[in-house]
Parts: structure tokens; sequence; C-alpha cells
């Protein structure tokens, strides 16, 4: 059973690129998480995700960040016109349905803006 | 708003010592959540704590939750190089979306 997977591991962008994250949840999983983790600090939640519907979001930034989870395919997490402060590693997390309430880790995404 | 506060952010032990990192939070929690993380790696689930008062042990590891589900404790007991990492405490109850507040983490060294 493969674990949660993200793509890609690094990402390099110049500042004003958008920067596309992807996230495929263990199977079974239908809960997905997105959380930032600056060097030296924890993670902070982003987003939380169901198929189809953004259940909260209220860790997102306002502007330039979106998230989705559509019916086929990976979680996307979409940066527009990066920043440095954008520099980060992203995790994704997926629970399944009726969860216990541990969340599963991709290997997340580290993302550098030059 | 809702804060995770964990302490000490570093700890630097000898091997066989024993090591406890303590997490607070600013709200009563529905349960918390431990996490451990390698240099360079993922947050790796450990343990969840649900019931007032709980403890729960794995080995060597020791989890508390407090009487008014807003403090929590792991201690190691006889630290290995193999604990070496960041351990998060992640509390959990916030609006019902099951989303988790991390703590900063405690960086644990262990000198052989």
């Amino acid at each position: 059973n493969a674990g949660v997977m993200q793509n890609p591991r690094h990402l390099v962008r110049r500042r004003g690129q958008e920067a596309r994250l992807r996230c495929s949840p263990m199977k079974g999983h239908s809960h997905v998480y997105w959380y930032r983790q600056l060097p030296e600090e924890g993670l902070k939640f982003m987003v939380y995700l169901q198929k189809e519907n953004i259940i909260d979001e209220s860790g997102m930034p306002k502007e330039r960040f979106s998230a989705e989870f559509p019916k086929e395919g990976p979680s996307i997490l979409r940066i527009q016109q990066v920043v440095r402060g954008d520099s980060a590693a992203y995790f994704c997390a997926s629970s399944p349905p009726a969860g216990t309430g541990e969340q599963y880790f991709g290997p997340g995404t580290r993302l550098t803006v030059t | 708003g809702q804060q995770v506060m964990q302490i000490p952010q570093y700890q630097h032990v000898q091997e066989g010592e024993d090591f406890t990192t303590y997490c607070n939070s600013s709200t009563t929690l529905s349960n918390i959540q431990w996490y451990k993380q390698r240099p360079g790696g993922h947050p790796v689930f450990l343990i969840q704590l649900v019931k007032s008062g709980e403890v729960k042990k794995q080995k060597r590891l020791t989890f508390q939750f407090g009487e008014a589900k807003k403090n929590s404790s792991l201690h190691i007991t006889a630290t290995q190089t193999t604990d070496v990492g960041t351990y998060f405490c992640a509390g959990s109850g916030f609006g019902n979306t099951g989303k988790l507040i991390f703590g900063q983490g405690t960086t644990l060294q262990v000198k052989p």
C-alpha cells in the first residue's frame, strides 16, 4: 500500500512564476491537508479538502494561493507569482473517511524561490 | 487565535539520559497527537491521546494528556542515538475540521 505521494520533491522557481505542487493521498483516503514548514519551525496548517470540496482554508493566504482536490487525480496546491517568502517545505497529509485522527504525511515538496 | 506552545526548543542529552518535551494549548483540545520528524524527513505519526488524564506507553516513550486536556508531555527513558529528531505535538479539535495545530517542536540531539 503506497503511502502519500508528493511531487515534485524539489522545485525551484524564479520570483513571479507559478508553482504547482501535487499530492496523491494514500489509497482509500479521501481527506487531504496541506501544511507549510519554514526552516527550524513547526508546520502551519493551510487547507483541508475532501474530494471536490474545500472544507477549511483558514490557513491559506488570501492572495496567490489556491488548492483543489478534484474527483479524479491528485490534490493540487497552486502558488501564483511566487515571492522569496514562499520558500518552504510544503507537506501534504491524508486521512481516511472515518478517520481516527492520525494523519499520514507525504515526503514534502521543497520550494525554493530565487 | 488557537496556539499550541512547546518547550524546550532544543535539548542535547548524553546517550542513556532521559528526555521530556512539554506541550500547552491555549484552548481545550479534542485530542492531541505526537509526531517525529527526522532531519530532512517528514512528520511520522507516533500516537494520539483522547481522554483526560490518559497515559500511553510505547517501549521507552511515555505520553501523557493533562486532566484539563490542554497540556501534554512526551518522556523518553534512556535515550538512544536513534531517538534523534524533532518531536512535535499537534492539537486537534479546532472547529471540528480535523486540522492540526502544531507546536514549534523540540529538537533532540543525543551524544553517543
